[in-house]
């Protein structure tokens, strides 16, 4: 069982729909941070929880502790939110490196 | 905007030659990752350095891979000889000493044919 499992694998909304992508962790963290990759780009650090909520934009991100559980929200998706969502998480026992979920591929249609 | 800067962005390379990436972290970053992240898989990591060491290099395949930071500052990746297999995307992230977040270049795409 990996360390990081996130749900979706892949996910095809309309423009204007509501997103919610899930992620599970199963060790403990200093940190959960979402990230976004575009096809063939680098990737970009959405959000970093250590607890709570945090939004940015349409971006919602939660967190729960208790439950190892976090989520990615994008109210109001639009074309240009297609990409990968990668959830990990870092803990200082590790060093701070990360370990990455495998990924939730958007695609959202106009 | 400080960035992690990453060369190549793509690099084709014949099975068996050998093929290096270089990084550069944002200023003042002492830790250091390279990733290897194969196509439809989230990234794992090669090898992590706190300033000049080595703090991981457990998933590193030392038979081929080596990587160095010889003054703590940029980093390269060499594979020597490339195998089919080593095909991936290769990013490179920095974070500062004691800092969670980590910040990513845009990758090194790697084909081997």
């Amino acid at each position: 069982k990996n360390e990081v499992e996130q749900s979706p694998q892949n996910l095809t909304a309309q423009e204007g729909e509501f997103i919610t992508i899930n992620c599970s962790y199963s060790v403990g963290i200093s940190a959960l941070h979402w990230l976004q990759q575009h096809p063939g780009g680098g990737i970009v650090s959405l959000f970093m929880l250590s607890s709570g909520k945090k939004k940015h934009g349409r971006l919602i991100a939660t967190i729960n502790i208790q439950e190892k559980h976090s989520s990615l929200h994008i109210t109001a998706s639009h074309p240009r939110d297609s990409a990968v969502y990668i959830c990990a998480v870092s803990g200082r026992a590790a060093g701070n490196k990360l370990t990455f979920g495998g990924g939730t591929r958007v695609l959202v249609k106009p | 905007e400080a960035e992690v800067a990453q060369s190549p962005r793509y690099k084709i390379t014949e099975k068996s030659q050998a093929v290096a990436f270089w990084c550069d972290p944002i200023s003042g970053h002492a830790t250091l990752y390279w990733y290897r992240q194969i196509l439809g898989q989230g990234p794992e990591l090669l090898v992590q350095f706190q300033d000049e060491s080595v703090v991981d290099d457990s998933q590193l395949p030392k038979d081929r891979f080596s990587a160095e930071r010889l003054k703590g500052v940029d980093s390269t990746l060499k594979i020597q000889p490339a195998e089919l297999g080593d095909s991936a995307m290769y990013l490179c992230a920095s974070s500062s000493q004691g800092g969670t977040e980590a910040f990513f270049g845009q990758g090194t795409r790697l084909t081997v044919v």
